[in-house]
């Protein structure tokens, strides 16, 4: 089955200890990409990756790390959490960002993270 | 910097009825894509639809169309004959694409089909 998976689903963290979140799709996708949910303000793009070695700065990357060591994997660091990166994250990807009419993106189903 | 605005937080429509959400967006881009998110509350994204910024012609899905202005800059979506799992959150996004496919969304519609 075509997905993609994240963990843990839950997290309740303290300030200032580091922490990874895993994302991985088993659909050989070249696109990977990290988003946050706020209330009221949507969804905003974190980091992307168009393939492996390559990571872009999306809209918000403060205080946040990504590495795209292998293509299945796109794992979000946060070396230092802070309450205001108490959130709701979600990873996506796709073939090859949505370029071709027949791709489409694919998300996970999202890691609520609570940072006190 | 993109913009995306969705004006209407919330909207209600009876079921087998026909809404229209809309989203306006602030571009200087000449080529890139529009998509409609929906949001269960699984939170699970599904994607709706999608309009080539190049392609003149509305997108359509079934149920769901588009009407794409892109001079007003304007990408509204039309839900017809609404069902009762049409309830959701949607979003509008845009993509670019130049320097990367870099995604910006709106800040939501959250629907309810009233039985």
């Amino acid at each position: 089955e075509a997905q993609v998976t994240q963990n843990p689903r839950y997290l309740i963290t303290v300030t200032g200890k580091k922490l990874t979140v895993t994302c991985s799709q088993n659909m050989n996708h070249e696109y990977m990409s990290w988003y946050r949910q706020d209330p009221g303000l949507g969804l905003r793009q974190i980091y992307y990756s168009m393939n492996v070695e390559v990571t872009d700065k999306g809209d918000v990357p403060e205080g946040y790390k990504v590495s795209r060591k292998e293509k299945r994997n796109f794992p979000l660091i946060l070396e230092s959490p802070s309450p205001n990166q108490t959130s709701l994250y979600f990873c996506a990807s796709s073939f090859r960002g949505l370029a071709a009419s027949t791709d489409t993106q694919y998300f996970g189903p999202g890691t609520r993270l609570t940072v006190l | 910097a993109q913009t995306v605005t969705q004006s209407q937080p919330e909207m209600s429509v009876q079921e087998a009825e026909t809404v229209t959400l809309s989203c306006t967006y602030d571009t200087s881009e000449s080529n890139y894509y529009l998509f409609w998110y929906k949001q269960p509350p699984s939170r699970q994204m599904i994607l709706v639809i999608r309009q080539e910024a190049y392609k003149q012609q509305n997108a359509t899905e079934n149920r769901f169309s588009v009407n794409f202005q892109k001079a007003a800059k304007s990408f509204s979506l039309k839900i017809s004959d609404s069902q009762l799992g049409d309830t959701a959150m949607y979003f509008c996004a845009f993509m670019k694409l130049t320097t990367g496919n870099q995604f910006y969304f709106g800040t939501g519609t959250s629907l309810t089909v009233i039985p």
